[in-house]
């Protein structure tokens, strides 16, 4: 089966930085994502590793492992607007099915 | 601007009903998802289409059905409705190839 592992919550001051882990155990791996949502919102896409390293999408950044089946989200530069649910997401199988952790919930604090 | 479209808000239906939550998207991706969203357990996939009339069970299938006779919509049965399938039901579409999901609003399923 397949099976995504991310802190529940996690608490930082505005102008921080905060990182957001996922470790995951699923078959035939094609990338993970990453997905913000606001409370009573959907979530939106935020961003996607398919191979090893750091992709950088102006304040937030996300990095894979693969070998150690292990991925990050990090948030720079923390915003009050930055307070939110984070969830990884892994795709997989042969028709990149999406299967999400349960969520880290972002507080930001002045 | 890209649009995925499911067809109630909020849905209030008694236990025993049959209930349909349509989802609809216009950017011509072949996989759409369901997914119930509950406090703490995350996004919960339900099924899985990855073509017309092609469909995989996820995680929770149990109680659940699904239709995708157009490539643009995909249908979720709730065959008896209980009240432990009182949740938020969200529907997202995305291409084959593609790193993004796009979501719809979600539906807000109370069964009483």
């Amino acid at each position: 089966g397949q099976s995504l592992e991310q802190p529940s919550e996690v608490t930082a001051v505005e102008g921080a930085i905060v990182q957001i882990n996922c470790t995951y155990q699923t078959s035939g791996f094609y990338g993970l994502s990453w997905y913000q949502q606001h409370d009573g919102g959907a979530p939106t896409f935020l961003s996607y590793n398919a191979l090893d390293g750091l992709e950088e999408t102006g304040r937030f950044s996300s990095f894979l492992s693969r070998s150690d089946s292990y991925g990050y989200l990090l948030l720079q530069e923390l915003q009050m607007k930055d307070s939110a649910s984070y969830f990884c997401a892994v795709s997989s199988g042969g028709y990149n099915k999406l299967i999400f952790g349960a969520g880290t919930r972002l507080a930001v604090h002045p | 601007d890209v649009k995925v479209t499911q067809s109630s808000r909020y849905l209030v239906k008694r236990t025993g009903e049959k209930v349909f939550l349509e989802c609809v998207q216009d950017m011509d991706h072949e996989n759409m998802f369901w997914y119930r969203q509950d406090p703490g357990l995350g996004l919960r996939l339900i099924y899985f289409s990855y073509d017309v009339k092609m469909k995989e069970k996820g995680d929770i299938p149990e109680g659940y059905s699904v239709s995708r006779e157009k490539k643009e919509r995909f249908s979720l049965i709730l065959e008896s409705a209980s009240t432990n399938q009182t949740s938020m039901y969200l529907c997202a579409s995305s291409p084959t190839e593609g790193t993004e999901a796009f979501f719809g609003q979600g539906t807000r399923l109370t069964v009483v």
